[in-house]
């Protein structure tokens, strides 16, 4: 079936300073790529949805500008936590539509998430 | 607006069945979700309901009602590892994104 690859599965990063996290898609294309936010005992958040060679679109209440989405090519997209703050430190995991259906899950397949600290 | 609403919390004993409920109201529908969650993973794939009626997966069923906005998680034969959170998530079309919303998620407790 299909599978999104998601790295750093966890991250410790100093206040102020910027974090990458990576999606990839194997064997599918992941034309759309949702990225979620969970805090402790809380559900998934969606964030931002991305689309290939597009701009991401935020949710109401998500800063474009400090969570900085890239979806440069089918297999891969990208959210950067800038200037990050010890409020965002979280669990972060996307999730990748496979509009083929073909990969199960109906479609929809999540990455293995990413714990970011923010000391 | 989106709601999904679901129980925030749910314990049951090994061995027992246990429901959890599941309403909805959203501006579109286009099937709805049911996922497991143990801390610090992924949601893992449980079920999807597009039509009315019981889908029933092993020791898991799930259950839609789309006139009622009502959607139900079945677990028999409760076992410990049944421990975790359960999502309800509703898919919706009403962009070309088709994006899933997430409930606020049920922790479901099992008691020897």
């Amino acid at each position: 079936g299909a599978v999104v690859s998601q790295h750093p599965s966890w991250v410790i990063c100093k206040s102020g300073t910027s974090v990458k996290i990576e999606c990839r898609s194997l064997d599918f294309q992941a034309t759309t790529m949702f990225w979620y936010r969970q805090f402790p005992k809380q559900s998934l958040m969606l964030m931002a949805t991305s689309n290939e060679g597009s701009k991401a679109t935020y949710e109401q209440g998500v800063e474009k500008d400090k969570f900085l989405i890239n979806h440069a090519s089918l297999t891969l997209s990208t959210l950067t936590v800038t200037s990050a703050h010890p409020e965002d430190s979280s669990f972060y995991i996307c999730s990748a539509r496979d509009w083929t259906g073909t990969g199960g899950n109906y479609g929809y397949t999540f990455g293995s998430g990413t714990r970011l600290t923010v000391v | 607006g989106q709601n999904i609403d679901q129980p925030t919390e749910m314990t049951a004993t090994e061995g027992a069945i246990v429901q959890i409920n599941c309403t909805y109201q959203t501006s579109g529908f286009n099937g709805l979700f049911w996922y497991q969650q143990h801390a610090g993973e992924a949601p893992t794939f449980l079920s999807y309901n597009v039509l009315d009626g019981l889908e029933e997966k092993g020791r898991f069923s799930s259950f839609l009602s789309r006139s009622k906005g009502y959607s139900y998680l079945l677990l028999k034969e409760l076992q410990m590892k049944d421990s975790a959170s359960y999502l309800c998530a509703v898919r919706d079309p009403l962009n070309r994104d088709d994006k899933i919303i997430f409930g606020k998620g049920t922790r479901l407790h099992i008691l020897p």
